[in-house]
């Protein structure tokens, strides 16, 4: 069974200060691994996809890595700003299960 | 604007009544999906759609269905055999094959049952 794990819960960081964001999971067997931010009380919305042949993406101040064979991805914010602030949560893709979830960084961007 | 809208926004029903949260979105995507979203775990899948008139359970498909009739909608139902129905539901879609490409989402209703 697929397992995903974020870590750590929650996070609070000075404006500016770049960061980063984990994200693993126990089967390697994926086909993508999706980053998304979560404002309170709303949807998701999509950060960054990243196939199974991938090793990165980027989107502006936002790069993700990929590991497959670790079972790791990493979110790398740079620069971060107050509007950061959000539950950023990674979603694994493939095999039995369809798709699994993890339940979330909260991160705090102090101005 | 292309999109993914739910509505209601917020739902109170009482318990031992169905009810159906609507999805509809006109980005032309074929794959459809709904998930709950509870304190403390993550997003969980219910049922998805490749195309038209085919669905398929997820993970906790029990307690609801769900109908595909038009590209575009895909509504679900929580019926009252769905034994804790008060959650957050969250529509999404994304383009071919189901869970091959990006997700995107909707806003959201918040279900409580009483």
């Amino acid at each position: 069974k697929q397992e995903v794990t974020q870590i750590p819960a929650a996070l609070s960081v000075p404006e500016g200060e770049n960061l980063v964001l984990n994200c693993s999971f126990t089967d390697s067997a994926i086909y993508n691994l999706q980053w998304f931010r979560q404002d309170p009380g709303k949807g998701l919305t999509s950060l960054l996809l990243i196939q199974s042949s991938q090793r990165e993406q980027t989107s502006g101040r936002l790069n993700a890595s990929l590991d497959k064979s670790s079972g790791r991805s990493t979110l790398y914010i740079a620069a971060s700003q107050p509007g950061d602030s959000a539950t950023y949560l990674c979603a694994v893709s493939g095999g039995y299960q369809k798709v699994t979830f993890g339940i979330g960084t909260k991160l705090q961007v102090i101005p | 604007d292309g999109g993914i809208t739910q509505s209601p926004k917020y739902l109170f029903r009482k318990e031992g009544q169905n009810v159906t949260l609507s999805c509809e979105q006109n980005l032309n995507h074929d794959a459809m999906y709904w998930y709950r979203q509870d304190p403390g775990q993550g997003l969980r899948l219910i049922y998805y759609s490749q195309i038209v008139n085919d669905f398929q359970k997820g993970d906790i498909a029990e307690g609801y269905s769900v109908s595909r009739e038009k590209k575009e909608s895909f509504p679900l139902t929580v019926t009252s055999a769905q034994k804790n129905p008060t959650a957050f539901y969250l529509c999404a879609s994304s383009a071919g094959q189901p869970f091959s490409y990006e997700q995107y989402f909707g806003p959201g209703t918040r279900l409580t049952v009483t």
